[in-house]
């Protein structure tokens, strides 16, 4: 089972700042990896897919990189919105077989 | 407009059976390249994938959750159904239902998300 690392656990990042998010993959994922976005008592929302595709409606200051090993969600300039908890999430064969990782808490200094 | 939405029980015992029904619309169970999963969220931890059917009855099980967890779909009601056997209260959790769909990756490679959510179901397991 591919497991993902998320880091750091918690980012404090003042409004109109960049916060870098990284996930990290126990083994290559090629580009099948998401970022999801969860605010207190709401669902997740899709941010980032393949990698680097933004979803529809994601502002442009949401942005991700990477393939293989190793994945980046940039935040050009944090919003009070942003504020939240982020999550990657990867998966591999078909049908898939999918793993979250732990979570990156991104709060306001 | 896609929605999902999950009903089932609030509470229940150990050792009993979940049974969970997502309730989609805005698209069919029969969509190529798309599903629908169940994760669920334990209070203030992080997400746990556990299950999904695909249009073509393909299903995918989380390995550690196999033995206790059936998927299935009923697309004429445009529901998706899931059962977790002998529940303990470590399953106490958050239940959602979400839509997987497919996606190209700039590498012109087939990757699958859940770009849709049901605003999930508390299920407290005790006695």
């Amino acid at each position: 089972e591919i497991v993902l690392t998320q880091s750091p656990a918690t980012l404090s990042v003042s409004p109109g700042e960049r916060a870098t998010l990284s996930c990290r993959a126990s083994q290559s994922i090629s580009s099948n990896l998401a970022w999801y976005q969860q605010k207190p008592g709401q669902a997740p929302r899709l941010l980032i897919y393949g990698a680097s595709t933004r979803a529809t409606g994601i502002p442009a200051r949401f942005s991700g990189s990477g393939s293989g090993t190793e994945f980046t969600l940039t935040i050009s300039s944090l919003q009070s919105e942003d504020f939240a908890v982020y999550y990657c999430q990867q998966h591999n064969n078909w049908p898939p077989v999918l793993t979250f990782g732990g979570g990156t808490k991104v709060e306001i200094k | 407009q896609v929605t999902l939405k999950e009903s089932g029980p609030v509470l229940v015992k150990p050792t009993e059976t979940l049974t969970l029904t997502c309730t989609v619309s805005g698209f069919s169970l029969t969509n190529a390249r798309m599903g629908v999963s169940w994760i669920r969220q334990p209070p203030g931890k992080p997400l746990e994938w556990l299950a999904h059917i695909f249009s073509g009855d393909e299903k995918s099980y989380s390995p550690s959750l196999r033995s206790s967890l059936t998927i299935s779909k009923d697309t004429s009601k445009s529901q998706v159904v899931l059962t977790m056997t002998n529940m303990d209260p470590v399953d106490t959790a958050t239940y959602y239902c979400a839509r997987i769909t497919a996606g190209i990756t700039i590498f012109s490679v087939v990757t699958y998300f859940f770009d849709s959510w049901g605003q999930g179901a508390l299920v407290t397991v005790s006695s």
